[in-house]
């Protein structure tokens, strides 16, 4: 069965104190690994696909990156507008056409001022 | 604006009757998906559709049904069926079968009482 994990569940930095969030993944045949960022009570905004390990991506503070067995969110000096819970999801090769994604359970990020 | 919306925001329903909710996009794209998100747990899905007139069951499809019908439109009917339909449901769509990045639209939040 394909698995999502991501860790940990809930993150408090002050602003300006960078810290990565990981996603561990259990899967047979990687199509694509995604990031959205989730606001409360509106739909995830995509951020990034990674398709191969050791592939890397950058947006703004934010930068993704993936090995075989996990990706990490890093985020660089962090402001209270980057608070948000965080969603991984992975997309398994199916032989199939557009298969859903599987989600984890999200990291809540809270950045204090 | 180009989007896919979901209406309404807010849904409130009796137990034992079936609630449409509705989703439209005009990205001329060719897949949509069906989530839903419950607290303390990542999106599952719930069916999703390749292409016009076609829709295949995700995870959790029992008691919910789909149609499309038209490119742009993917509603989901929750049934009487379905023993714990409260939750947030969003309605993801992405270019085609090769086109791995989905988009959300902001969700309905259905209380069913």
């Amino acid at each position: 069965e394909d698995q999502v994990t991501q860790s940990p569940e809930a993150l408090r930095l002050q602003e300006g104190e960078s810290s990565s969030l990981n996603c561990s993944y259990t899967v047979s045949g990687l199509r694509g690994l995604f990031w959205y960022r989730q606001d409360p009570g509106k739909g995830p905004e995509f951020l990034f696909t990674l398709y191969s390990a050791g592939e890397e991506k950058e947006k703004e503070r934010l930068k993704a990156t993936l090995t075989k067995k996990e990706s990490f969110l890093h985020i660089t000096a962090p402001k209270p507008e980057d608070s948000a819970t965080y969603l991984c999801a992975v997309q398994v090769d199916s032989g199939g056409g557009a298969d859903g994604l599987t989600f984890g359970k999200g990291t809540h990020l809270i950045i204090q001022p | 604006d180009g989007g896919i919306t979901q209406s309404p925001k807010y849904l409130f329903r009796k137990e034992g009757q079936n609630v449409t909710l509705s989703c439209e996009q005009n990205l001329n794209h060719d897949a949509m998906y069906w989530y839903r998100q419950d607290p303390g747990q990542g999106l599952r899905l719930i069916y999703y559709s390749q292409i016009v007139n076609d829709f295949q069951k995700g995870d959790i499809a029992e008691g919910y049904s789909v149609s499309r019908e038209k490119k742009e439109s993917f509603p989901l009917t929750v049934t009487s069926a379905q023993k714990n339909p409260t939750a947030f449901y969003l309605c993801a769509s992405s270019r085609d079968s090769h086109d791995h990045e989905q988009y959300f639209g902001p969700g309905t939040r259905l209380t069913v009482t």
